[in-house]
């Protein structure tokens, strides 16, 4: 069965600079690739996608990248807050219309 | 739009007590996630449905849950009996296909069962 796997469970950095969380999957290549943050309390909030013939997306200070040669997406924050300090989770879709399955999720902590 | 709504927000029960859970997608969107968050298990998906039709409901764990969505504004997610196993964040997502994602979850139900 397909698995994915968050490089880490937390990660702490200083404010400034860029925070890079790793998503990788076994098997076969999603046709999309999400990244979610969720803050204590809350549901998941979307904030991007990234599709299978896809190498890189932006978003205000994230970016986005998937390598399907290496089974791997990357999740850049650019000159990190404190308020950016939340869990964020890898999601693999197969098809618009199928289910998104959830990584871990890799908790961020931002120091000032 | 007030989003995806689920109630109650905060659920404890007795072992054995039905429970059922409700939610309420975003108006237009045609499909509709069940999931269930625990510390050791993460992010699990239990059931969906597209245009009211249960689509996959490969995840829910036994026959004690179940799920309907009489119509495309409202849903529930039942467990009876309950037992302390079933203690986790409910949480409810809606999204439109076509899109490739990017759902939109409710705030979720934390369900104690004791």
């Amino acid at each position: 069965s397909q698995k994915i796997e968050q490089n880490s469970e937390a990660l702490n950095i200083q404010e400034g600079k860029t925070a890079t969380l790793t998503c990788n999957y076994t098997n076969y290549s999603p046709a999309y690739l999400q990244w979610y943050r969720q803050d204590p309390g809350r549901g998941p909030v979307f904030l991007l996608l990234i599709r299978e013939n896809e190498k890189e997306k932006r978003k205000e200070r994230l970016k986005v990248t998937f390598d399907t040669t290496l089974k791997q997406s990357l999740f850049h924050i650019t000159a990190s807050q404190p308020a950016d300090s939340a869990t964020y989770l890898c999601a693999l879709t197969y098809s618009s219309a199928s289910k998104i399955i959830f990584g871990s999720g890799t908790r961020l902590s931002i120091r000032p | 739009d007030a989003g995806v709504i689920q109630s109650p927000r905060h659920e404890v029960t007795e072992m054995g007590q039905e429970v059922t859970l409700r939610c309420k997608p975003i108006s237009g969107h045609n499909s509709l996630f069940w999931y269930r968050q625990t510390m050791m298990r993460g992010l699990e998906l239990l059931i969906y449905f597209n245009n009211n039709v249960p689509i996959d409901d490969s995840g829910m764990p036994e026959d004690r849950f179940s799920a309907k969505m009489p119509n495309a504004s409202f849903s529930t997610l039942k467990i009876q009996p309950s037992e302390p196993r079933d203690s986790a964040v409910y949480f409810c997502a809606s999204s439109f296909p076509g899109t490739g994602g990017g759902y939109t979850f409710g705030s979720g139900t934390r369900l104690t069962v004791v």
